[in-house]
């Protein structure tokens, strides 16, 4: 029983490459969610996804795209990484009633 | 303003304190709000709703005042295990409304 699935768990890019985050989740959850943390800042919502095919911006979306092709995945892609972006970042799924929250065990990204 | 405002702390206490946190939220019309535990930079995991009429787990006891539009988590007779961030989480207008979250506010249980 996975639950929620990141990878890569860890990454270092250099500054203007470009990545893409996965994450699956097993949940049958409607709901996912793109957070990045970084010291001292608590979690910052990124993108987020109601349901299949939708996708609605967070609090620190630019540099950032996201796909949510079907129910179980929602990937979150650098196009042109920047040192800026050197960050945690957590993806997690919704379980109804809304509240509950299923993290990924989190994507280490250094940009250099 | 950020949506959602906690003091980060931190907060010093002995074991067997009793302390507690505040978290303040700028969208009135929220309908849904949590505190969640993290530990070490791990994911965030769900301690406990807010209820409107607050609720208790154990030690834990949160409350809600929609006029102020704060929450509070107070936790009774501290453990060196509480050390721990811990999150207030506010949802939106509707069911499906974002989840946003607070700074964190970081406790430290001392012996």
């Amino acid at each position: 029983n996975a639950g929620v699935t990141q990878t890569p768990k860890f990454q270092v890019l250099k500054t203007g490459q470009s990545m893409t985050l996965q994450c699956a989740q097993d949940m049958n959850h409607n709901s996912m969610y793109w957070y990045r943390q970084d010291p001292g800042m608590g979690l910052r919502l990124i993108y987020y996804s109601a349901s299949e095919g939708t996708t609605d911006k967070g609090e620190v979306p630019n540099g950032y795209n996201v796909s949510r092709l079907n129910k179980r995945e929602f990937s979150l892609r650098l196009e042109s990484a920047a040192p800026s972006q050197t960050s945690v970042y957590f993806c997690a799924s919704e379980k109804p009633p809304p509240g509950e929250l299923f993290f990924g065990e989190g994507s280490r990204l250094t940009v250099l | 303003r950020k949506e959602v405002e906690q003091d980060p702390g931190p907060f010093n206490v002995p074991e067997g304190a009793t302390v507690a946190f505040n978290c303040t939220y700028s969208n009135s019309a929220s309908q849904s709000f949590f505190w969640y535990r993290q530990d070490c930079r791990k994911e965030p995991k769900l301690l406990m709703s807010v209820y409107s009429s607050g609720n208790e787990d154990g030690r834990f006891t949160a409350q809600l005042n929609r006029a102020s539009q704060y929450i509070s988590l107070l936790i009774r007779d501290s453990k060196l295990s509480d050390s721990a961030t811990y999150l207030c989480v506010v949802k939106g207008s509707s069911n499906t409304g974002k989840l946003i979250f607070g700074q964190g506010t970081t406790l430290q249980v001392k012996p």
